[in-house]
């Protein structure tokens, strides 16, 4: 089993709609989490941290559910510049390694 | 975040060859890595780059084909040793900043190619 599962998308949404995807990650111990943005050909950049009581960043708003091991990230009144692919990035009990998801693949369109 | 900067950011290289590539951060960061992203899949880790010491490697990934060095808290080398055509990928470092956050922050990649 993958340390860390996405659904790989692609979610193709109109400018203006709320679209949101999960991950899926197995190793209990996991202490922090995050979704990182990559763009074609670009390195990922750091979107949010997700904190256990969820957080909100602008029109992003992630959430963990620790029971069930999985985090969400919804993006609300989509922009063209939102289309990208999100990687899900979860690490271990006090380990700096970071395990990455395949991505969610997101495109948006006018 | 830290300014960080990779040299070269593309190569195309003969098999057999090997290729260094430099990682460069424009302050002191606690902690150095080497990941690796083959086309079309996520990131990989390859190993830790370890200040004045030899690098952690991750299951898969062995010195002798991925020497690493990092001399100081700013900069860091990887070389991708005696290379064949499934070397062909992005190559990127990122770093942690401090020891109170796990975030890390991403190289701009080198993209290799290897014929």
């Amino acid at each position: 089993r993958k340390e860390v599962e996405q659904d790989p998308g692609p979610f193709n949404v109109p400018e203006g709609a709320t679209v949101a995807f999960n991950c899926t990650y197995s190793n209990s111990a996991s202490q922090s989490f995050f979704w990182y943005r990559q763009d074609c050909r670009k390195e990922p950049k750091l979107l949010m941290s997700v904190y256990s009581s969820g957080n909100e960043d602008g029109r992003f708003t992630a959430q963990l559910n620790r029971a069930s091991q999985y985090i969400s990230l919804l993006i609300r009144d989509s922009k063209l510049s939102d289309s990208a692919t999100y990687l899900c990035v979860v690490n271990g009990r006090n380990d700096y390694k970071l395990s990455f998801g395949a991505g969610t693949t997101v495109t948006v369109r006018a | 975040s830290a300014v960080i900067s990779q040299k070269p950011s593309r190569d195309i290289c003969q098999r057999g060859t090997s290729l260094t590539i430099q990682c460069q951060v424009d302050s002191q960061v606690t902690m150095m890595f080497w990941y690796r992203q083959q086309p079309g899949q996520s990131l990989t880790l390859i190993a830790t780059a370890n200040q004045g010491s030899e690098a952690t490697y991750e299951s898969g990934f062995v010195i002798d084909k991925f020497p690493i060095s990092r001399p100081n808290l700013t900069f860091s080398t990887l070389t991708v040793s005696n290379m064949s055509p499934e070397d062909s990928s992005i190559y990127l470092c990122s770093v942690l900043q401090s020891g109170n956050s796990y975030e890390q922050y991403f190289g701009p990649g080198t993209r290799l190619t290897v014929t």
